[in-house]
């Protein structure tokens, strides 16, 4: 069974500064991983999708990157901004025979203080 | 606009009664997804549908059922046996294949009173 693990559970950070947050999956053999963002009370709105045949992806300020093999993902934000305040995570797609399957971890509440 | 919209936003239930969460979605996705948030927990995979007319227990099915006659709609039923169902249910399409982006609605708060 794929589990995903998100490290830090909550980070807070200044205005400015560049963060990573982190994401593990036990199973290797996925399809793709995807980067959410949740505001409160909120959907999730999708950030960035890395295919399993990619390294890395960017928007913006955003670099997402993909080591399948050692089962990691890491997600960089450059120049913090409060607005980036909010939680974000991350999932795994797998397969199970014909059906694909999505995986999330628990998340990472980031607040980026003034 | 393009989308997936879930109705009500806010709902609640009396003990015992059956409730129907909505989804539909203008996107042409073949798979849809239901998942339950709770505080602590993550997402966690209460039903999924890959084609019309088929759908797969997630990790929580107990108490829920669903049903998908048509390909834009994922109506999902919080039944009297679910024993905690007060939590936030967010849907979810993708076109299906493994290469696919997932798209979520907005949420619907479901709370037992």
């Amino acid at each position: 069974k794929q589990e995903v693990t998100q490290i830090p559970a909550a980070l807070s950070v200044p205005e400015g500064e560049n963060l990573v947050l982190n994401c593990s999956f036990t199973d290797s053999a996925i399809y793709n991983l995807q980067w959410f963002r949740q505001d409160p009370g909120k959907g999730l709105t999708s950030l960035l999708l890395i295919q399993s045949s990619q390294r890395e992806q960017t928007s913006g300020r955003l670099n997402a990157s993909l080591d399948k093999s050692s089962g990691r993902s890491t997600l960089y934000i450059a120049a913090s901004q409060p607005g980036d305040s909010a939680t974000y995570l991350c999932a795994v797609l797998n397969s199970g025979g014909s059906n694909y399957k999505l995986t999330f971890g628990k998340g990472t509440l980031l607040t980026v203080n003034p | 606009d393009g989308g997936i919209t879930q109705s009500p936003k806010y709902l609640f239930r009396k003990e015992g009664q059956n409730v129907t969460l909505s989804c539909e979605q203008n996107l042409n996705h073949d798979a849809m997804y239901w998942y339950r948030q709770d505080p602590g927990q993550g997402l966690r995979l209460i039903y999924y549908s890959q084609i019309v007319n088929d759908f797969q227990k997630g990790d929580i099915a107990e108490g829920y059922s669903v049903s998908r006659e048509k390909k834009e709609s994922f109506p999902l039923t919080v039944t009297s046996a679910q024993k905690n169902p007060t939590a936030f249910y967010l849907c979810a399409s993708s076109i299906g294949q493994g290469r696919a982006e997932a798209f979520f609605g907005q949420g619907t708060r479901l709370t037992v009173v």
